[in-house]
């Protein structure tokens, strides 16, 4: 079975400044890696997931992440974040060649923008 | 537009009732899923069905039944067997043709026990 761990369940920071939320997964098979954004009392929204291919992964509303496999990390990454970012996002992994117990997800990490 | 409709938005239930929310996408996805959500605690899978006519339990599917009679609708029905139901509700589908491997989402159904 896999899991995954958030390790920062609130990340406050300064408008404009960098951001990294933090995200590690164990699993004894290859993974599909995932990023959602969720703002309150709403669906989830996909920002960027990692499948195959380049460990680096840009996504949507200028977030990136990098897939990690010697660290089994994918760190959520912005450079510079504005007061709209403020929302609960979750990273999620799915086995490869499965998964038709859906995704795995982390706790979250409520991103707390201050003017 | 293709997308996930989830109904009510907010729903209240008292006590000992079973109350069912609505699940239906556009999208022909084939697998559909229900997940929990409480504060701090992510997103946990109740039920989830691959194929219509078809479905399995996640991890924490106690007090709670599905159908899936057809392959547009996945209703999810709470039982008073569930001890504490007051949660956000989360549908979500996924195709499982092609390497999308992205699972969309509904936009939630709020339930409350009075």
């Amino acid at each position: 079975a896999q899991s995954v761990t958030q390790l920062d369940s609130q990340v406050p920071v300064f408008e404009e400044a960098p951001v990294e939320l933090r995200c590690n997964y164990s699993s004894s098979v290859s993974v599909y890696l995932f990023w959602y954004v969720q703002y309150p009392n709403q669906g989830l929204q996909l920002l960027l997931k990692y499948l195959s291919g380049s460990t680096l992964v840009k996504g949507i509303n200028g977030f990136e992440a990098e897939f990690n496999k010697s660290q089994t990390s994918f760190h959520l990454r912005k450079p510079s974040v504005h007061i709209s970012d403020t929302a609960e996002y979750f990273c999620a992994v799915r086995t490869l060649g499965g998964g038709a117990d859906g995704l795995t997800f982390g706790k979250g990490t409520h991103l707390i923008i201050q003017p | 537009d293709g997308g996930i409709t989830q109904s009510p938005k907010y729903l209240f239930r008292k006590e000992g009732q079973n109350v069912t929310l609505s699940c239906e996408q556009n999208l022909n996805h084939d697998a559909m899923y229900w997940y929990r959500q409480d504060p701090g605690q992510g997103l946990r899978l109740i039920y989830y069905s691959q194929i219509v006519n078809d479905f399995q339990k996640g991890d924490i599917a106690e007090g709670y039944s599905v159908s899936r009679e057809k392959k547009e609708s996945f209703p999810l029905t709470v039982t008073s067997a569930q001890k504490n139901p007051t949660a956000f509700y989360l549908c979500a589908s996924i195709s499982r043709s092609g390497s999308n491997n992205e699972q969309f989402f509904g936009p939630g159904t709020r339930l409350t026990v009075l």
